[in-house]
């Protein structure tokens, strides 16, 4: 059973425009969520978190929104950079994560 | 400050037999975390470990297993390796009251078991 489920493999976006980045859960029990990027031969790095509690939160170019009604979340990046290009992870706490979205942007 | 060590890059087994991987967490960190990534997923947890004893485990058999050491490194052993073990194995550092963010993750060991 996935309890997150990041349903797009992959996603390519022209540099200077917004990615968007989805995710679904199952489990209403998930304190909060937090999205991971990940760099080939690197471990996941922390990007950003949402509480359950919230419906936005933002840090720089970086969004998630949450609609706990859908359970959906969403990561935005604006404006996308070619160093954006990474596998992005989608978590619930305690960690559960998804499959990941690999995103490709695209000078 | 080196973050978290994982060694070694890179192993390959055979069916059956046993394999050790290794973490050393960041500096001021004192629980140890492992991860198992498969191929086109995302990881999922193993086990904790906190002050020398597991702390939680996830949905692994007993084949996982590991220890803590006095200055806060770990192992991963896992017995009777099946073809399924092939993964990249994730180890993340924290501190014991921390929350999930201020978890940081090693670069993994790439285990194939052929």
């Amino acid at each position: 059973d996935q309890q997150v489920k990041q349903n797009s493999p992959s996603l390519s976006v022209q540099e200077g425009r917004i990615s968007i980045l989805n995710c679904d859960y199952t489990n209403s029990m998930f304190d909060y969520f937090l999205w991971y990027k990940k760099y080939p031969a690197e471990g996941p790095t922390f990007l950003i978190s949402i509480s359950s509690i919230k419906d936005k939160n933002e840090d720089g170019r970086f969004t998630v929104f949450l609609n706990k009604s859908a359970k959906h979340l969403s990561l935005h990046i604006v404006p996308s950079q070619p160093g954006d290009s990474a596998v992005y992870f989608c978590a619930g706490a305690p960690l559960v994560f998804g499959k990941g979205t690999r995103l490709s942007v695209i000078a | 400050d080196a973050g978290v060590t994982q060694s070694p890059t890179h192993l390959i087994k055979t069916r059956g037999q046993q394999v050790t991987l290794r973490c050393s967490p960041k500096s001021g960190h004192d629980t140890v975390s492992w991860y198992q990534q498969a191929l086109g997923q995302g990881p999922q947890f193993i086990f904790q470990y906190y002050e020398e004893e597991e702390r939680q485990r996830g949905n692994f058999p007993d084949r996982f297993s590991g220890h803590q050491f006095p200055n806060y490194s770990s192992e991963l052993n896992v017995n009777a390796l099946l073809l399924g073990d092939s993964a990249l194995y994730l180890c993340a550092s924290s501190r014991y009251d921390s929350s999930y963010n201020e978890q940081f993750f090693g670069p993994g060991t790439r285990l194939t078991v052929l």
